[in-house]
């Protein structure tokens, strides 16, 4: 599985915009870039997803790089109901999601 | 609609015994996936069933079972359960294969003793 690195954990203030990166050096033309989060307590939620272009939804918005080894998760206005684990996922045109250990995103009132 | 459904939301079972998991998958998925989640770390990805076989598996050994059925819903079996099975089991549902996002449900807690 094709490998991706986040940082451990980001701070936000509530309102402001939140900029999650996420590497993947090693991603392969056919990988497609997923975003779940998981709030406490809860199953993981699906977020967003692309291939290439930047991909926009109610949500959050999807920055992915030129070269498409690094891309960007956007959330525009932080809520305290934002405060969440994010995971970035490669994933081929298959089956499995293949969660690494994600960020954890603190909202700050 | 209304999402993802699993049953039960805790169970604790002795080492040895065996459990099923169950879950119903949002109307009109037809692609049903479990993981399995330790406290602290990602989930990890067990088996999906497609249209009632199974169609990809994880690095799990074959005491994880499971059972799709014709209106979707789906089971997961786990024999002789050991003390590293104590974990978080999740379903999740899509419309089709290929690229698409997951529905999760909110999970069955597993607790061995």
């Amino acid at each position: 599985d094709a490998k991706t690195t986040q940082p451990n954990s980001m701070e936000s203030n509530e309102e402001e915009p939140v900029h999650l990166p996420c590497n993947h050096s090693t991603i392969s033309g056919t990988d497609y870039i997923h975003w779940y989060r998981q709030l406490p307590s809860q199953g993981p939620e699906y977020v967003i997803h692309g291939l290439t272009s930047n991909v926009n939804n109610r949500m959050a918005s999807l920055a992915i790089a030129e070269d498409r080894k690094s891309s960007t998760l956007i959330l525009h206005r932080a809520t305290l109901r934002d405060a969440a684990v994010y995971y970035c996922i490669l994933r081929p045109n298959d089956y499995k999601l293949s969660f690494g250990a994600g960020t954890t995103v603190t909202v700050r009132a | 609609e209304t999402g993802v459904t699993q049953s039960p939301t805790h169970l604790i079972k002795t080492r040895g015994q065996q459990v099923t998991l169950r879950c119903s998958s949002q109307s009109g998925h037809n692609t049903v996936s479990w993981y399995q989640q330790a406290l602290g770390q990602g989930p990890q990805f067990i088996f999906q069933y497609y249209r009632e076989e199974e169609n990809g598996r994880g690095n799990f050994p074959p005491r994880f079972s499971g059972l799709q059925f014709p209106n979707y819903s789906s089971e997961l079996n786990v024999n002789a359960l050991e003390l590293d099975d104590s974990a978080l089991y999740l379903c999740a549902s899509s419309p089709r294969t290929g690229n698409y996002g997951y529905t999760f449900g909110s999970g069955t807690r597993l607790t061995v003793v």
